[in-house]
């Protein structure tokens, strides 16, 4: 069985601070984990995403992702916050692909100016 | 090349209805797969077909049922709605059934009265 657990449903940073959202999972088997963003009426967009190889992932828009196996982690950053990444961010587990992810509850993210 | 199309953006029932929401593919992908996105549960996998076929089925009474045409558009349909179906329904497509990328549509917006 999955799961994600994402800590924090909200999340407020100053513009340039840095941006952490941190998500758990459990799996039975090696996960694909992925890290998705939505904005207001708007469908999700792909941030980034682990599924073999090094651990450290870099995405758009300057995020990136650590996917430690020993702490079942996979915390998303971005060293320095911008206005236009308000949204919501949701983080996902398969084992089979990307055709069926298993979503975290997302983490609001408001960035004060 | 063209996103993932789903149509109509926004639609309102009334329960005891049925609906069908349709999702055109990116140009070349052959999986699509369905999800319901609801504040309170979440986006929680529906389910998805690959070439014509169910691959992957979520935990969803049989009121929700999906198929997929040759041409690798997919339709949803619920049938007896109540108002608990509410929710954004999202479509993502990938190349093929194991890929590790999805891409979503901008997602359905239904409203059950």
């Amino acid at each position: 069985a999955q799961s994600v657990t994402q800590l924090g449903s909200h999340v407020s940073v100053s513009e340039g601070a840095l941006v952490l959202l941190r998500c758990n999972y459990s799996s039975s088997v090696p996960p694909y984990l992925f890290w998705y963003v939505q904005y207001p009426n708007q469908g999700l967009q792909l941030l980034l995403k682990y599924t073999t190889g090094a651990t450290l992932v870099k995405g758009i828009n300057g995020f990136e992702a650590e996917f430690k196996k020993s702490e079942t982690s996979f915390h998303l950053t971005k060293p320095s916050a911008h206005m236009s990444d308000a949204a919501e961010y949701f983080c996902a587990v398969s084992v089979s692909g990307a055709n069926n992810l298993f979503f975290g509850t997302g983490t609001r993210l408001t960035v004060i100016p | 090349k063209a996103g993932v199309t789903q149509t109509p953006r926004y639609l309102i029932k009334t329960r005891g209805q049925q609906v069908t929401l349709s999702c055109s593919p990116i140009s070349g992908h052959r999986s699509v797969s369905w999800y319901q996105q609801t504040p309170g549960q979440g986006l929680q996998f529906l389910f998805e077909y690959f070439s014509e076929t169910q691959r992957n089925k979520g935990n969803f009474p049989g009121r929700f049922s999906g198929r997929q045409f040759s041409n690798s558009r997919s339709e949803m349909n619920v049938s007896t709605l109540e108002l608990g179906d509410s929710a954004l329904y999202l479509c993502a497509s990938s190349p093929d059934s194991l890929n590790t990328e999805a891409f979503f549509g901008q997602g359905t917006r239904l409203t059950v009265v």
